[in-house]
């Protein structure tokens, strides 16, 4: 299958800092890629959808201008994570789709944040 | 909007088979993929129906009926690592997740 990486694979950061995650899809070209965050023991969450060119849309009750979306690239995206606090501490990951939404997405591998 | 149904839980012993349901409501419906996650880490992709029908992988077999917005994913000689959480995710423009079925295999 497509190959999607992200990094960093963990952080550690301080309250009040800014963390910025990458994902990339490798091996084909994501016109779409989704950000999910999850919690132990718990489902993903839809935090985003970003197209490549366009403004991310993000889901209900997911603040945008603390959780940065860029797609600024076919094979690149990006989510930083403004002013982080130790409850935004969670695992984030991304996921690619190609051209159409008949594509299947592939995953990252997460980024585990912790804010202390 | 879109909703998933699947069970929560499911156990089973090793060499046993076992079919996780998955029952969707979407708009923009292409076809149904399906995700395995092990603690602690990211989905893997599995398989992936675009027709009606069955497709298998392997061990792993997925079927899909469109008029009953019905897919199953059917695991065959249950080994110990299958033990994982299971989604069933439409292919649809907006790519949301349900709870996923976890899995625990028993020797």
């Amino acid at each position: 299958g497509a190959v999607v990486s992200q990094h960093p694979s963990w952080v550690i950061c301080k309250s009040g800092t800014s963390v910025k995650i990458e994902c990339r899809s490798l091996d084909f070209q994501a016109t779409t890629m989704f950000w999910y965050r999850q919690f132990p023991k718990q489902s993903l969450m839809l935090m985003a959808t970003s197209n490549e060119g366009s403004k991310a849309t993000y889901e209900q009750g997911v603040e945008k201008d603390k959780f940065l979306i860029n797609h600024a690239s076919l094979t690149l995206s990006t989510l930083t994570v403004t002013s982080a606090h130790p409850e935004d501490s969670s695992f984030y990951i991304c996921s690619a789709r190609g051209e159409t939404s008949t594509d299947t997405q592939y995953f990252g591998p997460g980024t585990r944040l912790t804010v202390l | 909007g879109q909703s998933l149904e699947q069970p929560s839980e499911v156990t089973a012993v090793e060499g046993a088979i076992v079919q996780i349901n998955c029952t969707y409501q979407t708009s923009g419906f292409y076809g149904l993929s399906w995700y395995q996650q092990h603690d602690g880490g990211a989905p893997t992709f599995l398989s992936y129906n675009a027709l009606d029908g069955l497709e298998e992988t392997g061990r792993f077999s997925s079927f899909l009926s469109r008029s009953d917005s019905y897919g199953y994913l059917l695991l065959q000689e249950l080994q110990m690592k299958d033990s994982a959480s299971y989604f069933c995710a439409p292919n649809a423009g907006k790519s949301t997740f349900g709870d996923g079925t976890t899995l625990t295999v028993k020797p």
